[in-house]
């Protein structure tokens, strides 16, 4: 079946240590895939996205994602976590061929910062 | 910068109540969608809307939905019955013809 798996619900990290976020998906060919952040109260806001071509990306807030086809991941990375930086993580992806473009996502992770 | 928009931010209804939720999505945009957020769950796609017409629904979507556009700038998702499951934070999001989505504030619906 076609999943996005966030294996970790919930991660706290120091602030300023690195930090990363694991997704990994399951479909027949590879898709679109995304990391969105929501903070309390808030929307979605897109932090990066992969469609093709180098698979390291690089999005807003410092953050960055590595495509990995061979372990269908797409892990999420900052280097140096601000407190700022607490929300919960959402990995989604898009299939190719879906004309309509839904979105599918994972089960999230929550992300605290410790001072 | 455009925005995505969204009315109410809480509704509050009682179980059988029929509500309407509204989204003004980004002016030059072409794909509407609606998704929504059981409080500790993953947001889960509703339906997709492109040229005036539903393109995709998930089998959340039953009959109880409905989606409209009844002019050229609101998007509207309609609860003919309410139940007490269908209490979530509901997301518009539109696109243009890109795969990036934009994502609305969400509208907290609470069915008592």
């Amino acid at each position: 079946a076609q999943s996005v798996t966030q294996p970790d619900i919930h991660i706290t990290v120091s602030e300023g240590a690195s930090l990363e976020l694991r997704c990994n998906y399951s479909y027949g060919a590879t898709p679109y895939l995304f990391w969105y952040v929501q903070s309390p109260g808030q929307g979605l806001q897109l932090l990066l996205k992969y469609f093709s071509g180098d698979t390291l990306v690089q999005g807003i807030k410092g953050f960055e994602a590595e495509f990995k086809r061979s372990q269908s991941s797409f892990n999420l990375r900052k280097p140096s976590v601000h407190w700022s930086d607490a929300a919960e993580y959402f990995c989604a992806v898009t299939p190719i061929y879906n004309q309509g473009g839904k979105l599918i996502f994972g089960q999230g992770t929550e992300l605290s910062v410790k001072p | 910068e455009p925005e995505v928009t969204q009315t109410p931010s809480h509704q509050v209804t009682q179980m059988g109540q029929e509500v309407i939720l509204r989204c003004v999505p980004i002016s030059n945009h072409l794909y509407f969608y609606w998704y929504r957020q059981i409080l500790g769950q993953k947001v889960e796609f509703l339906v997709s809307f492109y040229n005036n017409e539903i393109s995709e629904k998930s089998e959340i979507f039953d009959d109880q939905f409905s989606v409209e556009r009844p002019d050229g700038s609101n998007f509207t998702l309609k609860i003919r019955s309410t139940k007490l499951e269908d209490s979530a934070m509901y997301f518009c999001a539109s696109k243009a013809n890109t795969n990036e989505q934009f994502f609305g504030p969400g509208t907290r619906l609470t069915v008592l």
